[in-house]
C-alpha cells in the first residue's frame, strides 16, 4: 500500500511569500489520481488540484501542482491571507483505496 | 449549487451502532461515485468507504471492514454509512463526499464535501 509523506509538517511564511509543499509517495503513483486539498479550521476540505496539476473550478492560478517521479509539489506563488490552512495530498491506488498524506500546515510567520 | 448534508452523528458507547446519512441536492447520487472520509479530533483525513454510482461496487478501509456498511437510496438521493461494533478509535468527524467523475477527468478526486457530522464513541 502506498504511503504519502508530506513535508514540511509546518511552513511558517509571510503573506506575499512563495510556499512549496511536498508530497512523496513510497512507490509509483499514477499522477492522474494525485489530488491536493485545502482545509481551514472547522471547515470541510476543499478540492484544489486534481490529476497532479489541474486546478479545480474557481481555484486561483497562484496555486499550481507538479510532479517529478514519485515526488509531487503544490506551489502557492504568492500567499494571500486566506491561504493559511492545512494542505493534504491524496492518491487513489490498488487495491482500491484512497490514501491521504498527514498534511502540511501553512501558518503566518 | 451542489450540497451534501450529513446527519446521524452523536455519542455512542463502545460496541454500539450508528447510522449516518448524507442527503444530496442539485445532483443525483445515481450518477456519481460517493465516499465517506473521517477526521479524528486534531488529526488528518482518513478514507473510510466508497460506493459506485450503481451501488453495486463498495470498498472499505481495513480499519472498518466488516463493521461498517455503505449504501445508497436513489429515491431519497442519499448515501448512508451503517456503523456497527463501534470503537473508541472511530471517534471522528465523518464527511460525505462526491467524486467528480467526468467533470474532473475521472481523477477520483472529491469535488464536493459535506460539513461533517461528529461521532463520539465513549463510555
Amino acid at each position: 500500500e502506498v504511503v504519502l509523506t508530506q513535508s514540511p509538517g509546518t511552513l511558517s511564511l509571510s503573506p506575499g511569500e512563495r510556499a512549496t509543499l511536498s508530497c512523496r509517495a513510497s512507490q509509483s503513483v499514477d499522477s492522474k489520481y494525485l489530488t491536493w486539498y485545502q482545509q481551514k479550521p472547522g471547515q470541510a476540505p476543499r478540492l484544489l488540484i486534481y490529476g497532479a496539476s489541474s486546478r479545480a473550478t474557481g481555484i486561483p492560478d497562484r496555486f499550481s501542482g507538479s510532479e517529478s517521479g514519485t515526488d509531487f509539489t503544490l506551489t502557492i506563488s504568492r500567499l494571500e491571507p486566506e491561504d493559511f490552512a492545512v494542505y493534504y495530498c491524496q492518491q487513489y491506488g490498488s487495491p482500491p483505496t484512497w490514501t491521504f498524506g498527514q498534511g502540511t500546515k501553512v501558518e503566518i510567520k | 449549487e451542489v450540497q451534501l448534508v450529513e446527519s446521524g452523528g452523536g455519542l455512542v458507547q463502545p460496541g454500539g451502532s450508528l447510522r449516518l446519512s448524507c442527503a444530496a441536492s442539485k445532483f443525483s447520487v445515481s450518477n456519481y461515485e460517493m465516499t465517506w472520509v473521517r477526521q479524528a479530533p486534531g488529526k488528518g483525513l482518513e478514507w473510510v468507504s466508497y460506493i459506485s454510482s450503481s451501488g453495486n461496487t463498495k470498498y472499505y478501509s481495513d480499519s472498518v471492514k466488516g463493521r461498517f456498511t455503505i449504501s445508497s437510496d436513489y429515491a431519497k438521493n442519499s448515501v448512508f454509512l451503517q456503523m456497527n461494533s463501534l470503537r473508541v478509535e472511530d471517534t471522528a468527524v465523518y464527511y460525505c463526499g462526491r467524486f467528480g467523475g467526468s467533470t474532473i477527468d475521472w481523477s477520483l478526486a472529491i469535488d464536493y464535501w459535506g460539513q461533517g457530522t461528529l461521532v463520539t464513541v465513549s463510555s
